[in-house]
Parts: C-alpha cells; sequence; structure tokens
C-alpha cells in the first residue's frame, strides 16, 4: 500500500513548454484533489475531482488542466508553462464525502524559466 | 468566504520548551479544523482534527481544542523535541456539495534546538 504517488519529483522547464504531473492512489478513494504551494501562501487549490470521470476547479485554476480517466489516477496538465507556475505541487486523495482526512503524495517541485 | 490565519514564523524553541501556534478562523457554516504537518521534503501529514465545537484533538502529544466563540484552534505541545522540527498548517473544511474543500492557512515554521 504506497498511498499517495507523485510523478516526477522535480522538473524543469522552459516558457511555454508543456507538461502532465502523474498522481496516483491505491487506497480506492473517491476524492483527488491538486494543490500548488508558494512561500508565505500556503496550499492553494488548483483542481479537484469528486469521482471518476468528473473534475471541477478550485481556486487557482488559470493555465491548468486535469483529467481523471481511472479512479486510481489524477492528471494534472500545463499547456504552455509560464515562470509564475514555477512552484511545489501536492496531490491529495480523500476516501469519500463522509471522511474529510485528505493524504497527501511526496510533492513534485517544477522550476520554469 | 473561509480563510485561515496563523501566527507567522519561524518558530525557534529549545528541546523541551513549551509550543504554541495560534491559528484563527473565519467560516461559513460549521467547519470543521485540522491540524497538518510538513517534514522537511515531505508531503503534508494530518496531525490532529476536531469537528465541532469544544472537542479537542490530540496526537504525538500535540493537542487543540475547537473553540467557537473565540474562532481559534491554537496547537499546543508541553514539550517539543528536535523531531518536531517543521512546517505545521492550520486548515478548515466546511461541508459542501463541492468536494469539502480545505482552506489552508500559510504555515508556521518550528525550528527546535538542543
Amino acid at each position: 500500500n504506497a498511498g499517495v504517488t507523485q510523478t516526477p519529483k522535480f522538473r524543469v522547464l522552459k516558457t511555454g513548454q508543456s507538461m502532465t504531473l502523474l498522481c496516483a492512489q491505491d487506497m480506492n478513494h473517491e476524492y483527488m484533489y491538486w494543490y500548488r504551494q508558494d512561500p508565505g501562501m500556503g496550499l492553494r487549490l488548483i483542481h479537484y475531482s469528486v469521482g471518476e470521470g468528473t473534475t471541477a476547479k478550485g481556486e487557482v485554476p488559470d493555465g491548468y488542466n486535469v483529467s481523471r480517466l481511472k479512479k486510481q489516477n489524477f492528471l494534472l496538465g500545463l499547456e504552455s508553462a509560464a515562470p509564475s507556475q514555477t512552484s511545489v505541487y501536492f496531490c491529495a486523495s480523500r476516501r469519500d464525502s463522509k471522511q474529510e482526512t485528505q493524504y497527501f503524495g511526496p510533492g513534485t517541485r517544477l522550476l520554469v524559466l | 468566504g473561509n480563510s485561515v490565519t496563523q501566527m507567522e514564523g519561524p518558530v525557534t524553541l529549545s528541546e523541551e520548551a513549551f509550543l504554541t501556534i495560534n491559528c484563527t478562523y473565519t467560516a461559513t457554516g460549521y467547519p470543521s479544523l485540522f491540524w497538518y504537518v510538513q517534514y522537511p521534503g515531505e508531503g503534508l501529514q494530518l496531525l490532529l482534527k476536531a469537528t465541532k465545537a469544544d472537542d479537542k484533538g490530540s496526537n504525538k502529544g500535540f493537542e487543540a481544542t475547537y473553540r467557537k466563540e473565540t474562532t481559534s484552534f491554537h496547537l499546543e505541545k508541553g514539550s517539543v523535541q528536535v523531531s518536531d522540527s517543521a512546517v505545521y498548517f492550520c486548515a478548515l473544511s466546511v461541508t459542501t456539495g463541492g468536494g469539502n474543500k480545505l482552506t489552508f492557512g500559510t504555515g508556521t515554521q518550528l525550528k527546535v534546538e538542543l
């Protein structure tokens, strides 16, 4: 039982490049989330999903897209990376609506030059 | 809207000192309150939580009491250890139809020295 895993751990992009961050959970959780963490700002929600095939916008969705084609995976895409997207990205999952605890992955550090 | 305010860090303490990290919140409805901890290089882990007024959450010697009258959820520990050095996040969650999103404070870094 690996919990929540994220791929890759670290990536450097040039402005305008695209990439996809992968989040996987093996706990059969319904809900999944993508956050970004920036100094002095805590964690901010980018997008989330309440079940396979569903996604919704969070607090800071601009410049990102997501997909939840399989229950265990939640992908975060950057179509055209910008320096403002330099951040640490965390994925989290939650069992269902009755359980509030979110379980976090180890994070992906992204640097956009 | 919902928001969480935490005391700014870093907080530097000697081992065995008493710890308080202040957290206050504003929320519509009746939130659940959480403390998450982030050790260096790792993701966030749930430390403790409280789901209604006057509840006390506790774990690993840490405690926090849900105070509705002062809208606070201060984190305390009687005797900190070097291994407690981490960033601590206060957060709230309000039941909605949209996934019960967490709202985080900005985090407080704790450094414990020998």
